[in-house]
């Protein structure tokens, strides 16, 4: 069964920090990866990753993807407070079980 | 260009009630899913459609019903309301092949009493 697993559940900075937010998975026929961002209403797309090693970039956010040791990390330098969402990581596996699994999201907090 | 169109945003039902949540995208996608939000579990997929006529259960399917008629609609329907289908409700469409993205309805607060 395919996993995803996020770190940490959550997370209270101030602005001006950067974070790194975490998630390993587990997939028969992996596909893609998947970042989002949730602010108390649909997620909306950050990232889509398919190959190792290639760091995709969006302004201060930043992402990258280990197909070997089967995980990913989304970067975010100098926090802002608008920046205060759920990070959620999801996994998309293909083949003739495709589907979207989801993590349980990192709430990430940025204090003034 | 409307993308993932979903109604309502909120819904008050008794128990027992029966209801339908709307979804419609035009972006042509194949791949369309129906997804429930709880504190502390993430989203959890109820059902999803690789095409028009197919429909599968997900994870939590268990008192919710799903059709996909055409292309563009995917309507769910919860047979008799609990409690326990108190959630948030998303309404999720991409395309099959390639890995793409998913695009999300704006969500459905459904308060089940």
């Amino acid at each position: 069964e395919d996993k995803v697993v996020q770190s940490p559940l959550s997370l209270v900075v101030h602005e001006g920090d950067t974070v790194t937010l975490n998630c390993s998975y587990e997939v028969t026929n992996f596909r893609s990866l998947l970042w989002y961002k949730q602010e108390k209403k649909a997620p909306t797309f950050l990232f889509m990753l398919t190959s190792s090693g290639i760091e995709k970039k969006s302004g201060r956010l930043s992402s990258i993807l280990d197909k070997k040791e089967l995980f990913s990390i989304l970067n975010i330098t100098a926090t802002q407070t608008g920046d205060s969402a759920v990070y959620l990581c999801v996994l998309n596996s293909g083949g003739s079980n495709y589907k979207l699994t989801f993590g349980k999201g990192t709430l990430l907090t940025v204090n003034p | 260009n409307a993308g993932v169109t979903q109604t309502p945003k909120f819904q008050v039902l008794k128990t027992g009630q029966s209801m339908t949540l709307q979804c419609a995208q035009d972006m042509n996608h194949e791949y369309m899913s129906w997804y429930r939000q709880d504190p502390g579990m993430g989203l959890r997929l109820i059902h999803y459609s690789v095409g028009a006529g197919i429909t599968d259960q997900g994870e939590v399917p268990n008192g919710y019903n799903v059709s996909r008629s055409t292309t563009e609609d995917f309507p769910l329907r919860l047979l008799s309301a609990a409690p326990s289908q108190t959630s948030v409700y998303f309404c999720a469409s991409s395309f099959h092949r390639g890995g793409t993205e998913a695009f999300f309805g704006q969500g459905t607060r459904l308060t089940v009493v």
